[in-house]
């Protein structure tokens, strides 16, 4: 069963305009979640993280949205750029010392 | 400093056979998870060892088992090998357990299961 689920597989917008990941969660005991991104042939590399105490947390372009109710986070990326194209992944925790749940991952791909 | 390492980079095995793979961590870092990634299930968490303990584990069969060495170096090992087990594999290291933030990723090793 996917506790984590990012259902769109890709997404493709252009240069300059928002980029939208979405990642849904069905286990309600998550607490802390994170988004990695990852290029190929290289490993993920932490974005962002956002504690289910906050409906929101920003670093720079990129801003998480956490909506506890729809269990629901989204990634907004503003403004994309080339090099933003990556496969982004969601993944949770149930507190500290839990392991980390991962989505399938979005693969996102910035139009010049 | 030199990244995590992991060794070999490519492996091609047949069913039934089983596998090691190594990672080295970051120098001084205490920590190393294993991490399963395939196109039909994405990123998938195996285990987390620090200090030698296995902390957490993911929903894998016993046929994934790894260790940890008091160099903090990890095999990770896959007994009877299935077509399903070709993935690409990889560790991370940490300076200590659950430092999921700050952990920093190999470049993996490639399975390939025939």
């Amino acid at each position: 069963d996917q506790q984590v689920k990012q259902n769109s597989p890709s997404l493709s917008v252009q240069e300059g305009r928002i980029s939208i990941l979405n990642c849904d969660y069905t286990n309600s005991m998550f607490d802390y979640f994170l988004w990695y991104k990852k290029y190929p042939a290289e490993g993920p590399t932490f974005l962002i993280s956002i504690s289910s105490i906050k409906d929101k947390n920003e670093d720079g372009r990129f801003t998480v949205f956490l909506n506890k109710s729809a269990k629901h986070l989204s990634l907004h990326i503003v403004p994309s750029q080339p090099g933003d194209s990556a496969v982004y992944f969601c993944a949770a925790l149930t507190g500290a010392n839990s392991k980390l749940t991962f989505g399938k991952g979005i693969t996102l791909s910035v139009r010049p | 400093k030199a990244g995590v390492t992991q060794t070999p980079r490519y492996l091609i095995k047949t069913r039934g056979q089983q596998v090691t793979l190594s990672c080295s961590p970051i120098s001084g870092h205490r920590s190393v998870s294993w991490y399963q990634q395939t196109p039909g299930q994405g990123l998938q968490f195996l285990f987390e060892y620090f200090s030698e303990t296995q902390r957490n584990k993911g929903n894998f069969p016993g046929r994934f088992s790894g260790r940890q060495f008091s160099n903090s170096r990890s095999e990770m090992n896959v007994s009877t090998l299935e077509l399903g087990d070709s993935a690409l594999y990889l560790c991370a290291s940490s300076l200590s357990a659950g430092e999921w933030e700050t952990q920093y990723f190999g470049p993996g090793t490639r399975l390939l299961v025939l």
